[in-house]
């Protein structure tokens, strides 16, 4: 089974309107943790915000959120007020214990001016 | 905080030729390192990982190996390569305390 699935390849959005970008993961320990990057094409990976699974409130970064529904294993990535330069692919990830990461296959986000 | 550096940046070789990557980090010790590779329009596959010199875990067999020579060096090898090594290959280090993962600039692999 995938530990990581992101069902959206390409997403659009208006350039100022928020989007959601979807992930659920596959674990059955307790004790993980969850990471969004952004890889522009330029090829660098940007880490962008992290989720641990004993975190009781729903992780913020500026125009970054998380929304974490623990009992459905998924972990969106908010992005609010949606700029050009958002214009890349995104990758939900896992750790696991033992400081294993899977990642998934990414969603390709595009920013309509 | 830490800055990886990998070079070369992009590597051009004929199939059955040998591969050899080479990732350095700056600014951490004793970090935990990691090899991913990512096929065009994929994402990220974990190769191998480091927790200290000379202790190597492979998660996916393969025709590559790896090895961390010094506890701020990790070098990605291949003694023949394949068509299907073609790729975007990532070094990363382990960031604290999350062990977020920090990456360098990565090196794009064509084997013809």
């Amino acid at each position: 089974a995938q530990k990581i699935t992101q069902t959206q390849p390409g997403m659009f959005v208006q350039e100022k309107e928020a989007v959601t970008l979807d992930c659920t993961y596959d674990t059955s320990d307790p004790s993980y943790g969850l990471f969004w990057y952004k890889q522009p094409s330029s090829g660098e990976m940007i880490f962008l915000i992290y989720q641990g699974s004993y975190d009781q409130q729903n992780a913020t970064e500026g125009r970054y959120s998380l929304n974490f529904q623990k009992a459905r294993k998924s972990a969106n990535l908010v992005i609010s007020a949606s700029q050009l330069g958002d214009s890349a692919m995104y990758f939900c990830a896992m750790r696991e214990p033992g400081n294993q990461f899977y990642f998934g296959t990414g969603t390709s986000l595009t920013v309509i001016p | 905080s830490q800055t990886i550096h990998q070079w070369p940046a992009t590597l051009v070789q004929p199939v059955g030729s040998p591969l050899s990557l080479e990732c350095t980090v700056e600014g951490t010790s004793n970090p935990n390192l990691y090899w991913y590779r990512q096929a065009a329009g994929r994402g990220l596959q974990l190769l191998f990982y480091s927790i200290g010199i000379d202790q190597i875990s492979s998660e996916v067999p393969q025709n590559l190996s790896a090895s961390r020579p010094q506890d701020r060096q990790f070098i990605l090898s291949s003694k023949k390569l394949l068509l299907s090594d073609s790729g975007f290959y990532l070094c990363a280090c382990g960031g604290l305390p999350l062990n977020e993962q920090f990456f360098g600039p990565g090196t794009r692999l064509t084997v013809l």
